[in-house]
């Protein structure tokens, strides 16, 4: 198994632009989330998915969308990039069994300039 | 959601326990208290959970106060590899809604 895999490992942005964070996991699990991390700080959740075709806000989830058209996949969409959004990445999932533990990707860092 | 509150930084020795504490006052009856660390440019990995009673892994304790209001992950000696940060965060596994908070952490640093 790969687990939870994340594309690109890492990317230069220019202001304005727009791009999609890549997650995938193999592992059959229901619930997927996106965190990102600012330097020197902790994960603050910005999309989660309890299933395919279900999503909710999290924290921080202005500037961003997400969809989940297949239980595998959670692409994070950055419309219009911003400095404010640069940071590290991670996508995780768990299975919905209660207390089963979060697998996270390897994240993706992303610099907007 | 009910939140948890850690102290930002610690510090151990190598070889010694470490007690990494974490305050959840606000915590539910439903609440399992679940630990995480994230070693340096790595995603959290899990560490260890629990409800009321103290539980044991292979990587770590975690001691749960009888009011439940504050926990203690313990590790028995700690090697230059703990150095991370620790994250004690709240899953409702009853309601299981799948939102997961996590807070700032503590950064544990591991002196030789």
């Amino acid at each position: 198994n790969a687990g939870v895999t994340q594309t690109p490992k890492f990317r230069i942005l220019k202001i304005g632009q727009s791009m999609t964070l890549q997650c995938t996991q193999d592992m059959n699990h229901n619930y997927m989330y996106w965190y990102r991390q600012d330097p020197g700080m902790g994960l603050k959740l910005i999309y989660y998915s309890v299933g395919a075709g279900i999503t909710d806000k999290g924290e921080v989830p202005n500037g961003y969308n997400v969809s989940r058209s297949t239980t595998e996949d959670f692409p994070l969409r950055l419309e219009l990039a911003a400095p404010s959004q640069t940071s590290v990445y991670f996508c995780a999932s768990r299975d919905w069994v209660s207390n089963e533990k979060l697998f996270f990707g390897s994240g993706t860092q992303l610099s907007v300039l | 959601d009910a939140k948890t509150t850690q102290p930002n930084s610690m510090e151990s020795n190598e070889e010694e326990p470490v007690h990494l504490p974490c305050n959840h006052s606000t915590i539910s009856g439903t609440d399992y208290i679940h630990w995480y660390r994230q070693l340096p440019s790595q995603g959290p990995e899990y560490v260890i959970h629990g409800l009321t009673s103290n539980v044991n892994n292979r990587m770590a304790s975690l001691a749960i106060a009888e009011d439940r209001k504050s926990s203690t992950l313990i590790l028995h000696r700690a090697t230059l590899r703990d150095a991370a940060v620790y994250y004690c965060i709240l899953r409702d596994e009853i309601s299981n809604t799948g939102k997961l908070i996590f807070g700032q952490g503590t950064t544990l640093q591991v002196k030789p």
